[in-house]
């Protein structure tokens, strides 16, 4: 089993609809989880973090992360042509740990 | 303005040389990364530092060095042994044990 686990797409949404990506991982003891978009050819750049169980919202994104089913999502909301790139998901593990281990990635394509 | 630094962008290289690929930040982070990405794959640690003289295997280290004698500075060198290094090297940095990383604009390196 993958430590950190993303379906690899492509996921195609029309725009101005929801794009749900998900993510799952192994390490129960997993502190702190990341969400990272990336454009072909470019590096990633984040987009959020969560810590604590529940929902946190930022903008059009929000992340949700339930920590006793070892998942951890991401929603975009009313999402644009300009979203069209592969999300990251990324999770430090126990406390401690200075590494990051990161998912596939999903890529998203948001259709016009 | 704060941010990490990679260089080259793109670097070619016969078989059989070492290459260094450079990596300086300037937002005073005492961790540091350096991944490996391949097309459609997703982000493989090489090394990790958490302090200055110290660095760690990540995942992937065989045929790759790498040196932390500067809290802003990790360089990665991709030796000879390294089989098969086309590849997109990306560093990264980060403050402490839970927060998030921040990447460079990573280096294409391409064996001729």
């Amino acid at each position: 089993q993958k430590e950190v686990e993303q379906n690899s797409g492509p996921l195609s949404v029309p725009e101005g609809a929801i794009a749900s990506l998900n993510c799952t991982y192994s390490d129960r003891g997993s502190q702190s989880f990341f969400w990272y978009r990336q454009y072909s050819g470019k590096s990633p750049e984040l987009i959020m973090f969560i810590y604590s169980n529940g929902d946190k919202e930022d903008g059009r994104f929000t992340a949700q992360l339930n920590k006793a089913s070892q998942y951890v999502s991401l929603l975009i909301r009313d999402s644009q042509p300009s979203d069209s790139a592969t999300y990251l998901c990324a999770v430090k593990g126990t406390s401690g740990t200075y590494k990051y281990i990161f998912g596939t990635g999903t890529r998203l394509k948001v259709l016009a | 303005d704060g941010g990490i630094t990679q260089s080259p962008k793109y670097l070619f290289r016969k078989e059989g040389q070492n290459v260094t690929l450079s990596c300086e930040q300037n937002l005073n982070h005492d961790a540091m990364y350096w991944y490996r990405q391949d097309p459609g794959q997703g982000l493989r640690l090489i090394y990790y530092s958490q302090i200055v003289n110290d660095f760690q295997k990540g995942d992937i280290a065989e045929g790759y060095s790498v040196s932390r004698e500067k809290k802003e500075s990790f360089p990665l060198t991709v030796t000879s042994a390294q089989k098969n290094p086309t590849a997109f090297y990306l560093c990264a940095s980060s403050r402490a044990t839970n927060t998030e990383a921040f990447f460079g604009q990573g280096t294409r390196l391409t064996v001729v």
